[in-house]
């Protein structure tokens, strides 16, 4: 059950800017709890790419920036290239659940 | 650098009991909480539950009457049983390192997975 909200798809060319929203509510994001972001390549597993609203792992390259307001969190890639098509996943903590909640999934297409 | 290893039954019949096996190998074990989450074919991912490694669980509400999550920590090993399960249970089970960070007055304001298993696609057909 999926208590963040993301749009299904986004799209753009290549070396545009596409964001991706995660929206949520008073009993995650809203409450204090921080925004974590997954990129999915096809057939693989998820792999952090944001923690904590803003941090890259290493290796992770800085075309990804994160930002959190509110109920709401942001993932933004900048200069997109055809390697950036995946899924997309934004994940908190939910204190009605008492545990962690992943958002609905965007899918990020390179036209 | 961490790895996780996953391995169990891939075919189970409708009412049957699903296993499933995660190694951690090339970092501690103990001081970590470790994770399963799910992703039906197609669909978002969904947390299952977590353990550290004294046992202590935290399920998700709506998976917790058919969960038991279990660790081995003379072989840095977690395991998930899922019983009575039915097709809406078909999904690619992932194993998950589970940290936390940002914590004051006794709660922690950020966890999340990192690293994964690399999955197992568990099909239930009758």
């Amino acid at each position: 059950q999926s208590v963040l909200t993301q749009p299904p798809s986004v799209s753009g060319a290549p070396g545009q800017r596409v964001t991706i929203s995660c929206t949520g509510s008073s009993s995650n994001i809203g409450a204090g709890y921080d925004v974590h972001w997954y990129q999915q390549l096809p057939g693989t597993a998820p792999k952090v790419l944001i923690y904590a609203n803003n941090n890259r792992p290493s290796g992770v390259p800085d075309r990804f920036s994160g930002s959190k307001s509110g109920t709401s969190a942001s993932l933004a890639i900048t200069g997109l290239q055809a390697e950036d098509e995946a899924d997309y996943y934004c994940q908190s903590y939910d204190s009605s659940l008492s545990g962690s909640v992943f958002g609905t999934g965007t899918k990020v297409t390179v036209l | 650098q961490v790895q996780l290893q996953q391995w169990g039954a891939g075919l189970l019949k409708p009412s049957e009991t699903l296993s499933l096996t995660c190694a951690v190998y090339g970092g501690s074990f103990t001081g970590y909480y470790w994770s399963w989450i799910r992703q039906p074919p197609g669909k978002g991912l969904e947390w299952i539950g977590e353990i550290n490694h004294s046992g202590s669980t935290n399920y998700n509400p709506s998976l917790k009457s058919r969960v038991t999550i279990s660790v081995d920590t003379s072989k840095n090993q977690l395991s998930l049983k899922l019983s009575s399960v039915t097709a809406a249970d078909t999904a690619v089970f992932y194993c998950a390192r589970f940290l936390v960070g940002n914590c004051s007055g006794g709660r922690c304001y950020s966890n999340w997975f990192d690293p994964w298993g690399q999955g197992i696609l568990v099909t239930v057909s009758s």
